[in-house]
């Protein structure tokens, strides 16, 4: 167990539709990293979170937005999906901004149809 | 920018044999590196890290790393397998600049009895 909780685990839902992956981070990690996985695309960074702003952002769509609220969890928001968004997202923390390991959750398993 | 390259999507082995599972990665800078592993519909999980100091690294279940500036490596080896070591790994480079790991596409080792 890393620590790191995200909700759902599973989701099945409709092209078009809008869903909210939701992440809670390790006790006392300010950081907050969202992936995305998928078969074609492997790991892809879409953005990070430390202590509640937007510190990088990688390939990030613009359907998709992510916050850090006050008490360090995070919400990674994707709309008008299409069946390309299915995937596995994961979040991940760690203590600092830039050293050390990323500890996982066990990710959100997003299927669109 | 920072890439990895790892040079086999798939090996497969027998229960008990030595494995090499390659990373080769790119980058300009210092650099930090990582190994995970993911099993079945689990979340990442590290195996080991180099940050600094000594070129050989140790990490959990028997698995070990060798840092090869020269040659831009960090191969992961284990001298005899078993089936539980089936599972998808990843390489993974970060550098003091850099707030982000960037993945390799994985390698799928493939243990049999």
């Amino acid at each position: 167990d890393s620590g790191v909780t995200q909700t759902p685990k599973h989701l099945i839902t409709a092209t078009g539709q809008r869903v909210t992956l939701r992440c809670s981070p390790r006790s006392g990690d300010l950081s907050v990293y969202w992936y995305q996985q998928s078969l074609d695309q492997g790991l892809q960074f879409l953005i990070q979170y430390y202590n509640g702003e937007e510190r990088a952002k990688g390939n990030i769509l613009e359907r998709f937005s992510a916050q850090q609220f006050p008490d360090l969890h995070s919400e990674l928001n994707l709309s008008s999906l299409e069946l390309g968004d299915s995937a596995l997202y994961f979040c991940a923390s760690r203590p600092g901004f830039n050293t050390g390991e990323l500890f996982f959750g066990e990710g959100s398993r997003l299927t669109v149809l | 920018a920072q890439s990895v390259t790892q040079l086999d999507s798939q090996v497969p082995v027998f229960e008990e044999a030595p494995v090499e599972l390659r990373c080769n990665y790119s980058s300009s800078v210092s650099v930090y590196l990582f190994w995970y592993v993911q099993y079945p519909n689990q979340g990442l999980q590290l195996l080991l890290k180099y940050l600094s100091g000594s070129t050989l690294v140790k990490g959990i279940n028997g698995f070990e790393a060798e840092f090869n500036k020269s040659q831009t490596s960090f191969h992961l080896r284990k001298p005899s397998v078993h089936i539980s070591d089936t599972a998808e790994y990843f390489c993974a480079v970060s550098s003091p600049g850099y707030s982000t790991l960037t993945f390799g596409k994985g390698t799928m080792l493939l243990v049999s009895p």
